[in-house]
């Protein structure tokens, strides 16, 4: 079956530090969507990337679409303490709905 | 804002109790998913209903497991006998159709099981 990977699992970084979390499947995806748990919450949607080569921006995150459609990376520029949390990828498999959400990457930032 | 909503948020048992979830969905979404997110993984999908219908729920341990959403809305998944490794936050999400490509699922606060 499809499997979804995030690289790395944790992260450290000190408050004003970038940050990236890379996410890689086996299969090509119809479209990449990525959540933010915050500890002890339950995930919350950022944004959703369909097209090949997809790049989308939300204020300091930028999101990218790999061209073959297998990856995907989130980058944060000048981290921030509100920025902790566990960031997930989640994509379908062609021709499903149903996304499969990778293990995440805890960011830690520290002050 | 519209949001998801689940109980108990903490539920503490015995293995070989029973325990059972509710889910409430935000108003007029038709999709349900229940969600199985063990500690330091991502969610898990048990079950997807569409309407009152179930439309995936090949990874729903059949045995111990079973969910309903008998009028197309709320829905309850249920536990019996629960065992030590069923401890995990069980999820409930909902989306608008669940048949758009990608469609934003929206997550309840979920309910923390912890199985002694």
């Amino acid at each position: 079956g499809q499997q979804v990977m995030q690289i790395p699992q944790y992260q450290h970084v000190q408050e004003g530090e970038d940050f990236t979390t890379y996410c890689n499947s086996s299969t090509t995806l119809s479209n990449i969507q990525w959540y933010k748990q915050r500890p002890g919450g339950h995930p919350v949607f950022l944004i959703q990337l369909v097209k090949s080569g997809e790049v989308k921006k939300q204020k300091r995150l930028t999101f990218q679409f790999g061209e073959a459609k297998k990856n995907s990376s989130l980058h944060i520029t000048a981290t921030q303490t509100t920025d902790v949390g566990t960031y997930f990828c989640a994509g379908p498999p062609g021709g499903s709905y149903i996304p499969t959400f990778g293990r995440g990457t805890s960011l830690i930032v520290h002050p | 804002e519209a949001e998801v909503a689940q109980s108990p948020r903490y539920k503490i048992t015995e293995k070989s109790q029973a325990v059972a979830f509710w889910c409430d969905p935000i108003s007029g979404h038709a999709t349900l998913y229940w969600y199985r997110q063990i500690l330091g993984q991502g969610p898990e999908l048990l079950v997807q209903f569409q309407d009152e219908s179930v439309v995936d729920d090949s990874q729903l341990p059949k045995d111990r497991f079973s969910a309903e959403r008998l009028k197309g809305v709320d829905s309850t998944l249920k536990i019996q006998p629960a065992e030590l490794g069923d401890s995990a936050m069980y999820l409930c999400a909902s989306s608008l159709t669940g048949t758009g490509v990608g469609e934003t699922q929206y997550f309840g606060p979920g309910t923390r099981l912890l199985v002694l």
